[in-house]
């Protein structure tokens, strides 16, 4: 079955403790994005990656880390987490250059909270 | 820039009701629009899409035309039920790919 696979889907940590949210996906998609969602905000774009080895910046990147060394993985890494990270996070995938034509696939998300 | 406008929530209708969720947007160009579905405890799933002007995209009953004279994309079902109880968010790309947005979403609740 073709699907972005997040894990884990919640998560209750300290601030300051390392941690990373795996994305998986099994499509040969070349691009891959995370968002946050957060009440009256909407997503918002924290990351998105090309293809293997290139990333960028979205709208919120600040305290966020990626890297994309296979197509298939775009893990997200949050160094030394706060408590303004809660948040409910989704990784999203889309063949490139396709976003336009259909739009992404989304994992089931990570519920994320930084005590 | 580009961005995506809809209308607040919740919504709450009734068994049958007739739905509509209003969205506009601000795009240079022609982008493709987009009516994400969001159920309890799930992901975003794509609903509908529409590419170029005066598309019409449909699925699942639901409905929106690509209007470019208005810049709207609105949401419509002609009778909705329990189970279209969801957060709908309304979505623009670029022709590029390069950029997507997403409107803040719409809260719906169908009661029986």
């Amino acid at each position: 079955e073709a699907q972005v696979t997040q894990n884990p889907r919640y998560l209750i940590t300290v601030t300051g403790k390392k941690l990373t949210v795996t994305c998986s996906q099994n499509m040969n998609h070349e691009y891959m994005s995370w968002y946050r969602q957060d009440p009256g905000l909407g997503l918002r774009q924290i990351y998105y990656s090309m293809n293997v080895e290139v990333t960028d910046k979205g709208d919120v990147p600040e305290g966020y880390k990626v890297s994309r060394k296979e197509k298939r993985n775009f893990p997200l890494i949050l160094e030394s987490p706060s408590p303004n990270q809660t948040s409910l996070y989704f990784c999203a995938s889309s063949l490139y250059g396709t976003i336009f034509e259909g739009g992404y696939t989304f994992g089931s998300g990570t519920r994320l909270t930084v005590v | 820039g580009d961005s995506v406008t809809q209308m607040e929530g919740p919504v709450t209708l009734s068994e049958e009701a007739f739905l509509t969720i209003n969205c506009t947007y601000t795009a240079t160009g022609y982008p493709s629009l987009f009516w994400y579905v969001q159920y309890p405890g799930e992901g975003l799933q794509l609903l509908l899409k529409a590419t170029k002007a005066d598309d019409k995209g449909s699925n699942k009953g639901f409905e929106a035309t690509y209007r470019k004279e208005t810049t709207s994309f609105h949401l419509e079902k002609g009778s909705v039920q329990v189970s279209d109880s969801a957060v709908y968010f309304c979505a623009l790309s670029d022709r590029t790919g390069n950029q997507f947005y997403f409107g803040t979403g719409t809260s719906l609740t169908v009661i029986p």
